[in-house]
This record gives structure tokens, C-alpha cells and sequence, in this order.
């Protein structure tokens, strides 16, 4: 079966710590992965997309990477407004696949 | 520019009553896809529509579930006879060109089923 797996499912971060978060995907056939990153009470904030393994994308603190079975999104030296769930899916069939997400908080 | 719309952004109904969610897309953007994220739960794929079409509804219960994205106006989720299991954050996005082309979220419909 098609999966999705964010790990690890909750990260505490002191401001300035790097570090990396975890999508793994058993999609076959993937035609794109997305990140997104999700604040309390609203909806998913659209970061990258990628479409094939090896592909990189950067934006500010944060870069995100793909291999054939499995996508970082990397957080360099992380401020308190980084703190948010970060989301990603994979495109599978007509639909986009969803992982349970990450919930990272950074503490001043 | 503005982004993608959805409205109400809180809908408070009783059992049994009729659930009407609405999203404007993205200007220019012809593909529409609802999703449901309960809480404490992820996004769960619903239905996805492109102008007039159902493209795939394979994420929507069968029963009371509805959707419709009219050659005017905004999309439309429809629930009837609504549980409290049907309590739920609904979200709307689009994009221009399908499936494999970004998808902009719109800010939620909360549905809460007293």
C-alpha cells in the first residue's frame, strides 16, 4: 500500500540548533513530493516541491532534499517563528497523499 | 492576488442538519480538491473537481457526501444530515494545472456538530 511517513512526529529545537525532519514515501511511480508548513488554525502554507530524486530546493532557512525512497527537509539555525507543523505528500493516483506531519517547536 | 477562499470559516450545526462549505480558487486556477483533517489527525484526501467534472471522489464517504464546482461561481461541499463524527476542519485548494502542479490551500472551514 501507498505510504507516507513523517518522523519523528514532534521536535523540540533550541533557536539556532539545526536540524533535519524525515518524509518517507512507498508511493510508486512518485510525480511529485510537496512540503508544507501547517500553523495552529489555519491551512497548509505551500514551502517546495520536488519532482525527481537528487533535486534540491532552498528557501531562506530551510532546504529540501529527495532521494528515491525518501525526502529531508533540513533547518538551518531555527528561530521561534519557525515553530509550526511541517507536512509533506506525495502526488499518488489523482490525489495527494498526506504524512502525519512534523510538529516542531523552537524555544528562544 | 488574492488567495484561495473559503467560507464560512466556522459553521456550527445540530444533527441531522445540511452542511454547506464553500471555496472560491485561486484566479486562474481551474482544479479544486477538498480535504479533511480531523483533529489531531492529518489531511485526509476527499474529492478532487476541475470546471464542471468530478475528477476523482474516491476519498468521500458515498453517503450524504457531496461536492460540485459549477461553471460559475465557487466550489461547493455539501454534507447532509450531519453526525458529530463529521466534526472536522475542511480544507479547500487549487492549482492551475493539475494534479502535479502546486496546490495553494485555502484557510479552513471549521465544522463543529453539536
Amino acid at each position: 500500500e501507498d505510504q507516507v511517513t513523517q518522523s519523528p512526529e514532534a521536535l523540540r529545537l533550541q533557536e539556532g540548533e539545526s536540524s533535519s525532519l524525515n518524509c518517507s514515501y512507498t508511493v510508486s511511480g512518485l510525480r511529485g513530493l510537496f512540503w508544507y508548513r501547517q500553523d495552529p488554525g489555519k491551512g497548509p502554507e505551500f514551502l517546495f516541491t520536488l519532482y525527481s530524486a537528487g533535486e534540491e530546493k532552498e528557501k531562506e532557512r530551510l532546504k529540501a532534499t529527495l532521494t528515491k525512497k525518501e525526502s529531508f527537509l533540513h533547518i538551518t539555525a531555527p528561530k521561534p517563528e519557525d515553530s509550526a507543523t511541517y507536512l509533506c505528500a506525495a502526488v499518488r493516483g489523482n490525489m495527494l497523499t498526506f504524512g502525519g506531519g512534523t510538529r516542531l517547536m523552537v524555544k528562544p | 492576488n488574492a488567495g484561495v477562499m473559503q467560507n464560512p470559516r466556522h459553521l456550527v450545526r445540530r444533527r441531522g442538519q445540511e452542511a454547506r462549505l464553500r471555496c472560491s480558487p485561486m484566479k486562474g486556477h481551474s482544479h479544486v480538491y477538498w480535504y479533511r483533517q480531523l483533529p489531531e489527525e492529518g489531511l485526509k484526501f476527499m474529492v478532487y473537481l476541475q470546471k464542471e467534472n468530478i475528477i476523482d471522489e474516491s476519498g468521500m464517504p458515498k453517503e450524504r457526501f457531496s461536492a460540485e464546482f459549477p461553471k460559475e461561481g465557487p466550489s461547493i461541499l455539501r454534507i447532509q444530515q450531519v453526525v458529530r463524527g463529521d466534526s472536522a476542519a475542511y480544507f479547500c485548494a487549487s492549482s492551475r494545472l493539475g494534479l502535479t502542479d502546486t496546490q495553494y490551500f485555502g484557510p479552513g472551514t471549521r465544522l463543529t456538530v453539536l
